[in-house]
């Protein structure tokens, strides 16, 4: 079965702390994964992929094939990251046409 | 560019009516999909449109339905109403589908309200 799980759905950090939110999922053929965020009254929006390995807002995901892990990582917590946070997959089992959701984690900076 | 556009933004029906979610894509895109995303939860896949042919379908009962137009928007359909379709109904866009799938952008949804 293909299913993206978010263990958390709450988690408060204070300003500066490291964060990493976690994301574990299911797929038997070859994934393709993803975090969107969505910050206070605005559009989900693609935050990054890890086909692309890049950092973004001081973000980095790695992709644990052996532990079936993606998680978000970011060392240094702003203010401006609290937001909403899902992570995404897709892939070859359904042509890359289907993007499964996780729960989503709620991300809150202390100041 | 005006991002991808969802009409109407809020919406009220009665349970047994028949509702019409409208979508348009970024210039360009030619691939739509539809989301439904029920309150605490996840975004759940409904549809995914490429050159106006379905090339993905979620586990949804057949009361939901779309369809892509020769401009690339696109309209999701339900019938019957339950009390269970409200949700917020999201539409995202992409230039490619398939592993040349950068990823969507999103628009702001529908909110619809089954009472």
């Amino acid at each position: 079965a293909q299913r993206v799980t978010q263990p958390e759905k709450l988690l408060s950090v204070f300003k500066g702390a490291p964060v990493e939110l976690k994301c574990n999922y299911s797929y038997s053929g070859s994934p393709e994964l993803f975090w969107y965020v969505q910050y206070s009254r605005q559009r989900l929006q693609l935050l990054l992929r890890h086909i692309s390995r890049e950092s973004i807002k001081g973000f980095t995901a790695d992709l644990n094939k052996g532990e079936t892990s993606f998680h978000l990582k970011k060392p240094f917590a702003q203010e401006e990251d609290s937001a909403m946070y899902y992570c995404a997959l897709s892939g070859s089992e359904t042509s890359y046409d289907k993007v499964i959701f996780g729960p989503g984690t709620s991300l809150s900076v202390i100041p | 560019d005006a991002g991808v556009t969802q009409s109407p933004t809020h919406l009220i029906k009665t349970r047994g009516q028949h509702v019409t979610l409208r979508c348009s894509p970024i210039s360009g895109h030619k691939s739509v999909s539809w989301y439904q995303q029920v309150l605490g939860q996840g975004p759940q896949f409904i549809f995914q449109y490429y050159e106006k042919e379905e090339r993905g379908r979620g586990n949804f009962p057949d009361r939901f339905s779309a369809r892509q137009f020769p401009n690339y928007s696109s309209e999701l359909n339900v019938n019957a109403l339950l009390l269970g379709d409200s949700a917020l109904y999201l539409c995202a866009s992409s230039a490619a589908r398939g592993s040349f799938n950068y990823g969507y952008t999103f628009g702001s949804g529908t909110r619809l309200t089954v009472v």
